[in-house]
């Protein structure tokens, strides 16, 4: 079955940047989709379609694609970011979805 | 206000079966796809099932196939998820999510399936 892979963790300190990869071999031909999970919540939206920005998601998020893997990139991280992020893409027949197995933003 | 309310969740045997469901308000629930994604305790998020807005396609977790089966009910704006030969592998918050083709942007608050004899 189709695997999507990140990082367990990711630290930063307060106004850094943050970048968490998402690694997966149908990521040049399929769209990737991010959300962001708090603590006892629902997932939220940050980014769909690689690279596009929900309406109120704040500007410091934004996302990329290159080859087999993507990014998310929150800039200026603050510490209401700290939350785990899950990438979520479909196989190369559009049959299967998965979401990666997430990554803990720890903001120190 | 647009919103997903899922219920059905609750304790039960393995091999049993439970019916899951969600209702939608505050948005034209036929013109959405649908989908089930659940978290086990202390998991990560795990696709379940789509149904897109006419019912026509339906799609399973390898993990689900054949157990557990997808519908909607246009008319009544709710769509739910059967569960059937249920195992302690499937205890998990079960959350439906509309699907706008940009991605899964409304989420439910889960309802808590637990499999335990």
């Amino acid at each position: 079955s189709y695997e999507l892979t990140q990082p367990p963790s990711v630290s930063v300190s307060p106004g850094q940047t943050a970048r968490i990869t998402c690694s997966g071999d149908a990521l040049p031909k399929q769209y990737a989709y991010w959300f962001q999970q708090k603590s006892g919540q629902a997932p939220l939206l940050v980014i769909y379609k690689d690279s596009e920005r929900p309406s109120g998601i704040p500007e410091r998020f934004s996302g990329s694609s290159s080859g087999t893997t993507v990014t998310l990139t929150i800039s200026g991280v603050q510490a209401e970011d700290e939350a785990d992020y899950y990438c979520h893409s479909a196989d190369s027949s559009d049959t299967y979805w998965v979401f990666g197995g997430g990554t803990k933003l720890t903001v120190l | 206000e647009v919103q997903l309310v899922e219920s059905g969740g609750g304790l039960v045997q393995p091999g049993g079966s439970l019916r899951l469901s969600c209702a939608a308000s505050g948005f034209t629930f036929s013109s959405y796809s649908m989908n089930w994604v659940r978290q086990a305790p202390g998991k990560g998020l795990e696709w379940v099932s789509y149904i897109s807005s006419t019912s026509s396609t339906k799609y399973y977790a390898d993990s689900v196939k054949g157990r557990f089966t997808i519908s909607r009910d246009n008319a009544k704006n709710s769509l739910s998820l059967q569960m059937n030969s249920l195992r302690a592998e499937d205890t998990a918050v079960y959350y439906c999510a509309r699907d706008n083709s940009d991605g899964m942007d409304v989420w439910g608050q889960g309802t808590t399936v637990t499999v335990s004899s």
